[in-house]
């Protein structure tokens, strides 16, 4: 049973415009999300994070939101650039308790397509 | 400069055929972890490192051993391996443990393997 979900396999968006990529979790122990950017042939490297005591983490052009009644967060871009074109994983994590391997789990990703 | 070196980048070879996949990290990082990367599944965690000697499943160690006897190196095992070990595969480390909500977790370059 997937934990983090994107739904959105890929998305095209115009360069200049907003892109906002999505996704659900299922496990209410999550307190810390994450999202990851990668570029082919390197490995993810991290872009912004949002804890679950705020709604909303911003960063420059990059802003995440959160939304823990419905277990959905989202980032936004805007505008859009080139260089942002990859894929972007979604990753959460919490405080589990009972054992068991303390790490993060991750979205299938969302290949993102900045068009000129 | 701060890095997760991981190696080889890419390995061919056969089913059955032991091999080892270095990870290095210099920045005296106490969790280290493995992960892959498949087609439509996103990054599912192999094994997990809190500190030396002490090493933890995650979501999919089946056919994968892991050793740590050094705070820098994590090497993934695998003694046997199998057609459907083939994929992508990310080493990464971080200071503290990603549920604690305050810190990231820095990827290698990533280990691509094909198993024949």
């Amino acid at each position: 049973d997937q934990q983090v979900k994107q739904n959105s396999p890929s998305l095209s968006v115009q360069e200049g415009r907003i892109s906002i990529l999505n996704c659900d979790y299922t496990n209410s122990m999550f307190d810390y999300f994450l999202w990851y950017k990668k570029y082919p042939a390197e490995g993810p490297t991290f872009l912004i994070s949002i804890s679950s005591i705020k709604d909303k983490n911003e960063d420059g052009r990059f802003t995440v939101f959160l939304n823990k009644s419905a277990k959905h967060l989202s980032l936004h871009i805007v505008p859009s650039q080139p260089g942002d074109s990859a894929v972007y994983f979604c990753a959460a994590s919490g405080v589990y308790s009972g054992g068991g391997a303390d790490g993060l789990t991750f979205g299938k990703g969302t290949h993102l397509i900045i068009q000129p | 400069e701060a890095q997760v070196t991981q190696n080889p980048r890419y390995l061919i070879t056969v089913t059955g055929k032991k091999l080892t996949v270095t990870c290095s990290q210099n920045m005296n990082h106490e969790y280290m972890s493995w992960y892959r990367q498949d087609p439509g599944l996103g990054l599912r965690q192999i094994y997990y490192s809190m500190n030396v000697e002490v090493t933890d499943k995650g979501d999919v160690p089946e056919g994968y051993k892991v050793s740590r006897k050094e705070k820098r190196n994590f090497p993934l095992i695998l003694e046997s391996p199998s057609p459907n070990q083939t994929s992508l595969y990310f080493c990464a480390s971080s200071l503290l443990p990603s549920g604690s909500g305050t810190d990231t977790q820095y990827f290698g370059p990533g280990t691509r393997l094909t198993v024949l």
